[in-house]
């Protein structure tokens, strides 16, 4: 079975202040898919980032950037000189592939609420 | 804008008054998804359909339906709202080529707040 765990059920910041969300995932697969999701207060789930399990590299896109780590399991995403706007839910996620996975099931983590101060 | 949109954004009803929620999208995806999801909590899938072909989460209660007309279309459907499903209700899409396809990305709509008095 599938589990995706985030530790940090909450940080707070000071505007500009760098942020770093982990998340740490078990599957027992092969291949799966790893995702990040943006909740606002508004609830909305926004799609972040989708990252497959043969592609280690890191990924930057403008003040966010994520650290995959097959070895650890690992896939934090990092904020970079936060703003107020950021302050939302940030769920990580896990998806298999595979013909058990018709209709790409998401697993999420229990999701990190960022506060970012003024 | 290709978009997932839910109507209505905040629905009250009364317990065990039956409610249904709506969700239509534009990007021509093929699977539809519905969550539920509590305060503080993770999103929590309770069905979704793959093209047509319904697939119930196997702990999601009787009390949950849905249907899906068209392509364009899903609805849930709780027959008897209790207390307890006052919840934010997530419609998702994604689009899967195969039944061994490789996870899309899942497109989610802006949710409806149900409430129970």
């Amino acid at each position: 079975a599938q589990k995706v765990t985030q530790a940090q059920t909450e940080i707070s910041v000071v505007e500009k202040e760098d942020v770093t969300l982990d998340c740490v995932y078990e599957t027992r697969d092969t291949t799966y898919y790893l995702f990040w999701y943006k909740q606002p207060p508004s609830g909305e789930l926004v799609f972040l980032i989708r990252r497959n399990s043969f592609d280690e590299q890191n990924e930057i896109s403008g003040r966010y950037s994520w650290n995959f780590q097959k070895s650890t399991s690992s896939f934090n995403f990092t904020i970079t000189a936060s703003q107020v706007v950021d302050s939302a839910v940030y769920f990580c996620a896990l998806s298999e592939a595979g013909p058990e996975a018709a209709g790409n099931k998401l697993t999420f983590g229990g999701g990190t609420r960022v506060l970012v101060k003024p | 804008d290709a978009m997932v949109i839910q109507n209505p954004r905040y629905q009250v009803t009364q317990f065990g008054k039956p409610v249904t929620l709506s969700c239509s999208q534009t990007l021509n995806h093929n699977v539809m998804y519905w969550y539920q999801q509590k305060s503080s909590q993770a999103p929590k899938l309770l069905f979704h359909y793959y093209d047509k072909d319904f697939n119930n989460e196997a702990d999601t209660p009787d009390n949950f339906q849905s249907r899906r007309p068209n392509t364009s279309f899903c609805f849930l459907d709780i027959r008897s709202p209790g207390l307890g499903d006052a919840a934010m209700y997530l419609c998702a899409t994604s689009r899967q080529i195969g039944l061994a396809g490789a996870p899309d990305t899942q497109y989610f709509g802006p949710g409806t707040r149900l409430t129970v008095l």
